[in-house]
């Protein structure tokens, strides 16, 4: 079992639509990470946060501590946004990434 | 340089081939990563280290593999006697320090033919 699990795998969606991609770990953690990867390209690095919430831009991150639980929220998606977008947490000096999930939006 | 840079972006290997990948991380970041994503799943760690010191390398999948920093900036992946199921996009990321945030390079894609 993935010490890190993203729901859902894969995520269609039409222009416009607000997106929630869910994470969830099974152990305490310091910081989770939040990041985007095209297709063919580089991992960028969309949030790292320990309590509450950041927001930049469209881009909202949530995280309960408690339960374990992080959210990725797009508002007004745009084609441009379509991506893998992954969870990682930090396990001492090295993060343990979720399997992603995939993200397409269609104008 | 402004970002991290992976050399080079595409490698093919026959079976056997040694292998060596290249990172170049952010001029003064402390903190260096290997990486290794197979196709259709998040990356796995390999190996960090803090300036030229190899702090973890409990990742490396095998005595094939090794990776060195001598000089706390520019480092090198090595995979001897290259196999098939080694092929996968090999990322490096750098960060100023642990937990602060952290840079990719784009990564190098190996096949092992």
């Amino acid at each position: 079992k993935n010490e890190v699990e993203q729901s859902p795998q894969n995520l269609t969606a039409q222009e416009g639509e607000f997106i929630t991609i869910n994470c969830s770990y099974s152990v305490g953690i310091s910081a989770l990470h939040w990041l985007q990867q095209h297709p063919g390209g580089g991992i960028v690095s969309l949030f790292m946060l320990s309590s509450g919430k950041k927001k930049h831009g469209r881009l909202i991150a949530t995280i309960n501590i408690q339960e374990k639980h992080s959210s990725l929220h797009i508002t007004a998606s745009h084609p441009r946004d379509s991506a893998v977008y992954i969870c990682a947490r930090l396990n001492t000096d090295k993060l343990i990434f979720g399997t992603g999930t995939r993200l397409q939006v269609f104008p | 340089g402004a970002g991290v840079s992976q050399s080079p972006r595409y490698k093919v290997a026959k079976r056997g081939q040694d292998v060596a990948l290249r990172c170049d991380p952010i001029s003064g970041h402390v903190s260096l990563f290997w990486y290794q994503q197979a196709l259709g799943q998040g990356p796995e760690f390999l190996t960090y280290f803090q300036n030229e010191a190899q702090l973890d390398k409990s990742g490396l999948p095998s005595d094939r593999f090794f990776a060195e920093r001598p000089e706390g900036s520019v480092s090198t992946l090595k995979i001897q006697r290259t196999q098939q199921e080694d092929s996968a996009v090999y990322l490096c990321a750098s960060s100023p320090e642990v937990n602060y945030g952290y840079t990719f390079g784009s990564g190098t894609r190996l096949t092992v033919v």
